[in-house]
C-alpha cells in the first residue's frame, strides 16, 4: 500500500502570512494527488485534484504542486476561514486510495 | 445541485450489523465518469478510505476491513447502501459518502461530500 506522510502535522500561523504544507507519498504517484479541507464538524472539501488543478470555486490563493513522491499546497495569503485541517490524499492506486494523516493550521 | 447525504443508526452495540445509506442527487449512480466511495474518520483522527462502488457495479474494498464489508446500490432510488459486520468499538466515528469523479487522464477525486454520520459503537 502507499503511505503518505505530511509535514507539519500543525502549524500556527496568521492572517496575511504565506503557508506550505507537504505530503510525501511512500512510491511514485506521479501526479495523481489531491488536497482537501476540513473544518472542525464538517466533510472534507476538494481543493486541488491532479496535483496542481485548482477544483472550481476555489479561491486563487490556493494552489498545488509537485510530481512523483513530494508535493506542496501553498495558501499564498491565508484569511480567517482557512483555518482548518488540510489532507491529502493519493488515487494512484484508485479506488484504493489513502490519505495523509493532516496538518492542522490554526492561530 | 449534486448532494449526498448519508443515514443510518447513531447508536450500535458491539457485534452488531451497521446499515448506512448514501442518498445521492443531482447524478445518476450510472453515469461512466462518477463512483460513490464510503470513507470514515474516528474522532480526531485521519480520513480513512472503507469502499467504492463504480457506475457499473463493480465493488472494491480496504484490504483491512474487508471481510465485514459490503457496498452496494439500488440506482432506480439513487442510493448506496454499506453494511458493516461485527461492529466494534474501534469502528465509532464519523461516516461520510462521497462521489468520486474522473476529471480524465486518470485524475479522480471526491468532488462532493455527505455531511457525514456520527455512529458510537458501545453497549
Amino acid at each position: 500500500d502507499i503511505q503518505m506522510t505530511q509535514s507539519p502535522s500543525s502549524l500556527s500561523a496568521s492572517v496575511g502570512d504565506s503557508v506550505t504544507i507537504t505530503c510525501r507519498a511512500s512510491q511514485s504517484i506521479t501526479t495523481y494527488l489531491n488536497w482537501y479541507q476540513q473544518k472542525p464538524g464538517k466533510a472534507p472539501n476538494l481543493l486541488v485534484y491532479g496535483a496542481s488543478s485548482l477544483q472550481s470555486g476555489v479561491p486563487s490563493r490556493f494552489s498545488g504542486a509537485g510530481s512523483g513522491t513530494d508535493f506542496t499546497l501553498t495558501i499564498s495569503s491565508l484569511q480567517p476561514e482557512d483555518f482548518a485541517t488540510y489532507y491529502c490524499q493519493q488515487s494512484y492506486t484508485t479506488p484504493r486510495v489513502t490519505f495523509g494523516p493532516g496538518t492542522k493550521v490554526d492561530f | 445541485q449534486v448532494t449526498l447525504k448519508e443515514s443510518g443508526p447513531v447508536l450500535v452495540k458491539p457485534t452488531e450489523t451497521l446499515t448506512l445509506t448514501c442518498t445521492v442527487s443531482g447524478f445518476s449512480l450510472s453515469n461512466p465518469r462518477m463512483g460513490v466511495t464510503w470513507i470514515r474518520q474516528p474522532p480526531g483522527k485521519a480520513l480513512e478510505w472503507l469502499a467504492h462502488i463504480f457506475s457499473g457495479g463493480e465493488k472494491s474494498y480496504t484490504k483491512s476491513l474487508r471481510s465485514r464489508l459490503t457496498i452496494s446500490k439500488d440506482t432506480s432510488k439513487s442510493q448506496v447502501v454499506l453494511a458493516m459486520t461485527n461492529m466494534d468499538p474501534a469502528d465509532t466515528g464519523t461516516y461520510y459518502c462521497a462521489r468520486t469523479l474522473d476529471y480524465g487522464s486518470g485524475r479522480e477525486a471526491f468532488d462532493i461530500w455527505g455531511p457525514g454520520t456520527m455512529v458510537t459503537v458501545s453497549s
